[in-house]
């Protein structure tokens, strides 16, 4: 049982690039989220989807697109990085019918 | 917008010491506060969930309290040891699926 699992672990962009940040869990949870984490920002939430088929946007989504691929994934794209999207991205899920979110170890990204 | 704030934002003391860790929030309209504990360069952690309609969740030497109507948390740690150095962040839940963090406390204990 991994859990939550991220790839790549680290990534380096050049402004413009894209990218697809991968999240997958094993745990048969039916909610799964993405977050940022910045420096004296906290973390704050990109995207969520409740349950397979469905996304919604979070607080910061603007720049990012997400895909619900199954019920075990869930991916975030980034179209065309921009250095303010530097930042370390999260993967969480969450079993329906319980409150407790569990965390990937989580992607750093640098955007140049 | 919900403000969730911890305060202070870095805290060091000597192995041994019982710790309060405070969390404060703006709207009392809560559905849970859920604590975490983040290592460096690591994920995430629960450690504790308290429902509105609870007052108090313990586990092990943690115990976290919920305060409503004053909007605060709080996180004890009994008997600190140098294991337990690590950010710790609390993070409110209204009636949405999201969550809203604090910026977190950096808790060092010393051998």
């Amino acid at each position: 049982n991994a859990g939550v699992t991220q790839t790549p672990k680290f990534q380096v962009l050049k402004t413009g690039q894209s990218m697809t940040l991968q999240c997958a869990q094993d745990m048969n949870h039916n909610s799964m989220y993405w977050y940022r984490q910045d420096p004296g920002m906290g973390l704050r939430l990109i995207y969520y989807s409740a349950s397979e088929g469905t996304t919604d946007k979070g607080e910061v989504p603007n720049g990012y697109n997400v895909s619900r691929l199954n019920k075990r994934e869930f991916s975030l794209r980034l179209e065309s990085a921009a250095p303010s999207q530097t930042s370390v991205y999260f993967c969480a899920s969450r079993y329906r019918g319980e409150d407790t979110q569990y965390f990937g170890p989580g992607t750093r990204l640098t955007v140049l | 917008k919900q403000e969730v704030t911890q305060i202070p934002a870095a805290l060091s003391v000597p192995e041994g010491e019982n710790l309060v860790l405070n969390c404060s929030f703006t709207d009392s309209a809560i559905y849970n506060l859920q604590w975490f504990r983040q290592d460096p360069g690591k994920g995430l952690t629960s450690l504790l969930l308290i429902q509105s309609s609870q007052r108090e969740q313990t586990s092990g030497r943690l115990n976290a309290s919920l305060d409503k109507s004053s909007g605060r948390s709080t996180l004890y740690i009994a008997a600190s040891q140098p294991g337990d150095s690590a950010t710790y962040l609390c993070a409110w839940r209204g009636g949405s699926e999201k969550l809203v963090f604090g910026k977190g406390m950096k808790l060092t204990v010393n051998p």
